[in-house]
């Protein structure tokens, strides 16, 4: 069975500090990783995924194999990045093709100015 | 360019009452996703559409569950004799195919008294 951990439920850091949202998986095959972010009030957003290889609003993260882990980072880290985290795998499903998500529980990221 | 929209944003029902809860994709999304998230929890998945085609159904917690997707387009998602335990947000997410980055809604906030 896929598994998404984030063992943090809150991190609060002050600005200007680097932040790492740690995120740890299990899955058998060779699985799709991705971060999400809700902002206060606002819906559910795609922040990155691990194969485009992108830093998105500085995060960056890479998928470590042999950890099974994707931690997000960003090196300075700023009042607007005040929000909930979701480490997210998509592995498909069986007998569907489909590529719904598994999510994790989330973590509340908190910067204090 | 509107994005996902889902109706009501929240839903009060009595315990033992049928509810309906209403899914626009964005346009010409074919992939739509349905999922549950439960109070400090990270979304879970309930169901996929592959326009028309209900793909996957492994998430949907009981047969009280059940959800539609007629013409490719607008779904719904209907519990019946709703249960305290069906308190929680319900995402809608659509995306343009396989393996596209998924859109997700506001969420419908449902409450069972």
């Amino acid at each position: 069975a896929q598994r998404v951990t984030q063992p943090e439920k809150l991190l609060s850091v002050f600005k200007g500090a680097p932040v790492e949202l740690k995120c740890n998986y299990s899955y058998s095959g060779s699985p799709e990783l991705f971060w999400y972010v809700q902002y206060s009030r606002q819906r559910l957003q795609l922040l990155l995924r691990h194969i485009s290889r992108e830093s998105i609003k500085g995060f960056t993260a890479d998928l470590n194999k042999g950890e099974t882990s994707f931690h997000l980072k960003k090196p300075f880290a700023q009042e607007e990045d005040s929000a909930m985290y979701y480490c997210a795998l998509s592995g498909g499903y069986s007998g569907g093709g489909a590529d719904g998500l598994t999510f994790g529980k989330g973590t509340h990221l908190i910067i204090q100015p | 360019g509107a994005g996902v929209s889902q109706s009501p944003r929240y839903k009060v029902a009595k315990r033992g009452q049928d509810v309906a809860l209403r899914c626009d994709p964005i346009s010409g999304h074919v992939s739509l996703f349905w999922y549950q998230q439960a109070l400090g929890q990270g979304p879970e998945f309930l169901t996929y559409f592959q326009n028309e085609a209900q793909l996957d159904k492994s998430g949907l917690p009981s047969d009280r569950f059940f959800a539609e997707r007629p013409e490719g387009s607008v779904s719904t998602l209907k519990i019946q004799r709703t249960q305290q335990e069906d308190s929680a947000v319900y995402l809608c997410a659509s995306s343009r195919g396989v393996n596209t980055e998924a859109f997700f809604g506001q969420g419908t906030r449902l409450t069972v008294v």
